[in-house]
């Protein structure tokens, strides 16, 4: 079964500072992977993908994340974080397969950038 | 322009009660979804349709039923609403099965 893990559930962060939000997946072969982010009281915004090619992905917002296969991660980052972006970010991941029409999300991990 | 939207935005009612809502999407998406986020944040599939075809069901209560008129829009019925119900309901759609998923503003719904 597909799953996701974001195991941390807050990371803080100076602004200025570079950020990491950590994922891992875990889907029968090769996945679609998403980022999302939401502020509070708001949908879920779109922010980057991995379909193929390209380990590095660049996203919204200055954001980007390395598909690492072999540790079957796609951590978010960000090289200088600034306080608005702090907010709610999901991990998600699609199936290749006939589970593709579903979009497992990770728990969430808040990030809080301090001035 | 509103890509995905939902309404209400906010459903106050009380238990037994049946509610519906309804979403509705500009994009020309052909798969369209309901999400359950609860008080943990936690965000949870419960529906999915591709070209108003049922595809995803997860083990949802038969108290939710979902409805599908046309590829635009995906309704959200539910029956005797019960207080575990109460939740921030999103509704979202994609091109296609691999691509990124466009979400509405959600609905907040609170069974009292």
């Amino acid at each position: 079964a597909q799953s996701v893990a974001q195991p941390e559930d807050q990371v803080n962060v100076a602004e200025g500072n570079p950020l990491t939000v950590k994922c891992t997946y875990s889907v029968s072969g090769n996945p679609y992977l998403f980022w999302y982010v939401q502020y509070p009281n708001r949908g879920l915004q779109f922010l980057l993908k991995y379909i193929t090619g390209d380990n590095l992905v660049k996203g919204s917002y200055g954001f980007e994340a390395e598909f690492n296969k072999s540790q079957t991660s796609f951590h978010l980052k960000k090289p200088s974080a600034l306080v608005s972006d702090s907010a709610l970010y999901f991990c998600a991941v699609r199936d290749r397969g006939n589970s593709s029409y579903k979009l497992i999300f990770g728990s969430g991990t808040r990030l809080l950038v301090r001035p | 322009d509103t890509a995905v939207s939902q309404t209400p935005k906010y459903l106050v009612t009380q238990m037994g009660n049946d509610k519906s809502i309804k979403c509705e999407q500009n994009l020309g998406h052909d798969t369209m979804y309901w999400y359950k986020q609860d008080s943990k944040k936690f965000l949870k599939i419960m529906f999915s349709y591709n070209n108003k075809e049922l595809i995803i069901n997860e083990t949802v209560p038969n108290r939710f039923s979902p409805k599908s008129p046309d590829k635009a829009h995906l309704n959200l019925h539910i029956n005797s609403l019960e207080l575990g119900d109460s939740a921030v309901y999103f509704c979202a759609s994609s091109q296609a099965a691999y691509t990124e998923a466009f979400f509405g503003q959600g609905t907040r719904l609170t069974v009292v």
